[in-house]
């Protein structure tokens, strides 16, 4: 089993541009959300998604975008990157809805806007 | 509001020495508590969790929690620590009212002496 696999691993941008995710969940899970970790921070929610669509968002702008697709992987996008976006973007997959429980957590993807 | 405290940014034990680590949450629905550890640079592998029944639980790697509803805690324990728990520990609570989206603490950073 591969668990949850995120790519890319590291990500330069610059300030102003948009930038794609990707994630992969672990098989068997059809529920991915997406957290945001600034350096020093724990993770903050930034959105779930479940049956392709988004079911819960957390307090973060429209800048910050996603998709599900068919397989269940998801992507986020960030679109118009300011400096502050730079953190580890982690993507975790659950079974069974939105009402599973054990969340499992991909290694991330480590975003430097300059 | 939901909200995850840790009250200690960083902790440092001697090696066999006992760990515990803090942790108190304010949340307006049955909470399911989780603590997850973070090696540098890496994503987050769950330790143990807590959903329901004994308010004990045992983990991964010696770990055990005990969850106090009176206290709203969940305080993470090992009785003997080893150099290889140095790293990030985050308590994190969600409820299947709130769709099981995370809210992470600000993290507890253990440092382990030889």
């Amino acid at each position: 089993d591969a668990g949850v696999t995120q790519s890319p691993t590291h990500l330069i941008k610059t300030r102003g541009q948009q930038v794609t995710l990707r994630c992969s969940p672990k098989s068997g899970h059809d529920t991915v959300s997406w957290y945001q970790q600034a350096l020093g921070q724990g993770p903050q929610f930034i959105f779930q998604y479940y049956e392709e669509e988004e079911r819960q968002r957390g307090n973060f702008p429209d800048r910050f975008s996603g998709h599900q697709f068919p397989n269940y992987s998801s992507e986020l996008n960030v679109n118009a990157l300011l400096l502050g976006d730079s953190a580890l973007y982690l993507c975790a997959s659950t079974p069974q809805g939105p009402g599973g429980t054990e969340a499992f957590f991909g290694q991330g993807t480590r975003l430097t806007v300059v | 509001a939901q909200s995850v405290t840790q009250p200690d940014i960083h902790i440092t034990v001697s090696e066999g020495a006992s760990l515990e680590l803090r942790c108190n949450y304010s949340y307006g629905a049955t909470p399911y508590l989780f603590w997850y550890v973070q090696s540098p640079g890496q994503g987050l592998q769950l330790l143990l969790k807590y959903f329901s029944g004994d308010t004990l639980v045992q983990g991964i790697k010696g770990f055990e929690a005990e969850f106090k509803r009176s206290q709203s805690s969940f305080n993470l324990r090992k009785p003997s620590v080893h150099w290889s728990d140095a790293a990030e520990y985050f308590c994190a609570v969600g409820a299947m009212e709130y769709g099981n989206k995370l809210v992470f603490g600000a993290g507890t950073i253990l440092r382990v002496k030889s």
